[in-house]
């Protein structure tokens, strides 16, 4: 299946720093997503992209769909402790929401 | 809000045991799947059905089987555990025909000794 490039593997940063991490992909997109997974728990979804060069926000996070459409960027600002998680990337293509691929994930590791 | 329930958090099976993960979803979603999930590689599908009796091998399907008797149920067979497939199973449901991302239940890790 398609590959999606996530980086960097893993992060570790100190509290109020921002951070950002990318995804990119040797196959375009119609639809970019970025998840948060908490320790122990499942991938809650963050932000949904659906238009190439989109920037959304949600809160502290920032996410954009590249012009491409073979890559997005999350950001956050002002990191907090409770940021610290597993981010995933993923991409979609049809509309019958089966067929979303996930990037490898970014460890976040925030420092107080 | 939609819930995906995964019966067990934690699991501890022999090996050749025959395991099931058990997956309810709450919000009459259409299709529904199973990852698995280990460090550095991701979430990686098993299998995923879109309607009931309806599956559809994924990337990794060797070893595991599924099934999906009622809508809102998707079960994850191993028909013979092997300390290989020791790992965090997630599943997820969707709505189909749009892009609204998945929802994913809460996972069950499984360790095959």
């Amino acid at each position: 299946g398609q590959q999606l490039n996530q980086s960097p593997q893993s992060m570790f940063i100190q509290e109020g720093e921002d951070v950002s991490m990318n995804c990119t992909s040797s196959s375009i997109f119609n639809t970019w997503l970025w998840y948060k997974q908490d320790p122990g728990e499942g991938p809650v979804l963050l932000i949904a992209l659906y238009k190439a060069g989109e920037l959304t926000s949600n809160g502290r996070l920032t996410a954009q769909f590249g012009i491409t459409r073979k890559d997005s960027f999350l950001n956050i600002s002002a990191s907090i402790p409770s940021d610290v998680g597993i981010y995933f990337c993923a991409g979609q293509n049809s509309n019958n929401n089966n067929d979303m691929r996930f990037g490898a994930g970014t460890r976040l590791t925030v420092k107080p | 809000d939609v819930k995906v329930t995964q019966s067990s958090r934690y699991l501890v099976k022999r090996t050749g045991e025959k395991v099931f993960l058990e997956c309810v979803q709450d919000m009459d979603h259409e299709n529904m799947f199973w990852y698995r999930q280990d460090p550095g590689l991701g979430l990686r599908l098993i299998y995923f059905s879109y309607d009931v009796k309806m599956k559809e091998k994924g990337d990794i399907p060797e070893g595991y089987s599924v099934s999906r008797e009622k809508k809102e149920r998707f079960s994850l067979i191993l028909e013979s555990a092997s300390t290989n497939q020791t790992s965090m199973y997630l599943c997820a449901s969707s709505i189909a025909v749009t892009n609204y991302g998945y929802t994913f239940g809460s996972g069950t890790r499984l360790t095959v000794v």
